[in-house]
């Protein structure tokens, strides 16, 4: 079964700090999705990772993948208020013969809440 | 024009009751999603379809269904609703095929069961 952490689950940071939010999983996967969710609305796509190495950036928000060690991280540069609200991380289930499912099971979100 | 619709954004219903929540999309898209979203759970896949004939549950499809009326509707029914079922409903769409398969999602359905 595929299991998807996503840590801290809550950050609180001031503006023009840098923080990394983590996502482990548990079973093989090389391909990985991040959304940015803001209170009561629906789920905007960041950054797809298709491959092990894999780097996207946009704006202060930087994402990777190493599939070998099973974790993605979401780098957040100089955070500004803005980026305020829930990031999550989803991991596509692969199949046992070796392929992706597009079946996404998803981390539970960190909330992040950036102070002036 | 959003490219995924779904009505309605708010429900309120009673133990019982079956109700139906709709999701549209303009997108051309052949896969569709039903997920639930609960605080401090995430999302979690009640049913998928891959194309009009094919419909797969998911990891948490007990007490509901779906149809998949042609490749841009996919509607989630909740049989007879119960209070654990309100939740955040959110319908999304792939284009699979070997591509990314980015799932882009709907407003979303607010659901109260009393």
């Amino acid at each position: 079964e595929l299991k998807v952490e996503q840590n801290p689950l809550f950050l609180s940071m001031q503006e023009g700090k840098n923080y990394t939010i983590y996502c482990n999983y548990s079973t093989t996967s090389d391909r990985l999705y991040w959304y940015r969710q803001d209170p009561g609305k629906s789920l905007e796509s960041l950054f797809v990772l298709l491959s092990n190495g894999a780097v996207k950036q946009e704006g202060r928000l930087m994402a990777s993948l190493d599939t070998k060690a099973r974790l993605s991280t979401l780098h957040i540069t100089a955070a500004v208020h803005d980026l305020s609200a829930t990031y999550f991380c989803a991991v596509d289930l692969w199949a046992s013969y070796g392929g992706a499912t597009n079946k996404l099971i998803f981390g539970t979100g960190t909330l992040l809440a950036v102070q002036p | 024009d959003a490219d995924v619709t779904q009505t309605p954004r708010n429900r309120i219903t009673k133990t019982g009751k079956r109700i139906m929540l709709e999701c549209s999309q303009t997108k051309g898209h052949d896969r569709m999603y039903w997920y639930r979203q609960d605080p401090g759970l995430g999302l979690r896949l009640i049913y998928y379809s891959f194309d009009v004939k094919d419909i797969n549950k998911g990891e948490i499809s007990d007490g509901y269904s779906v149809s998949r009326q042609a490749q841009a509707k996919f509607s989630l029914s909740l049989e007879s609703a119960i209070p654990n079922q309100t939740a955040l409903y959110f319908c999304a769409t792939s284009d699979g095929g070997g591509g990314m398969n980015e799932q882009f999602f709907g407003p979303g359905t607010r659901l109260t069961v009393l």
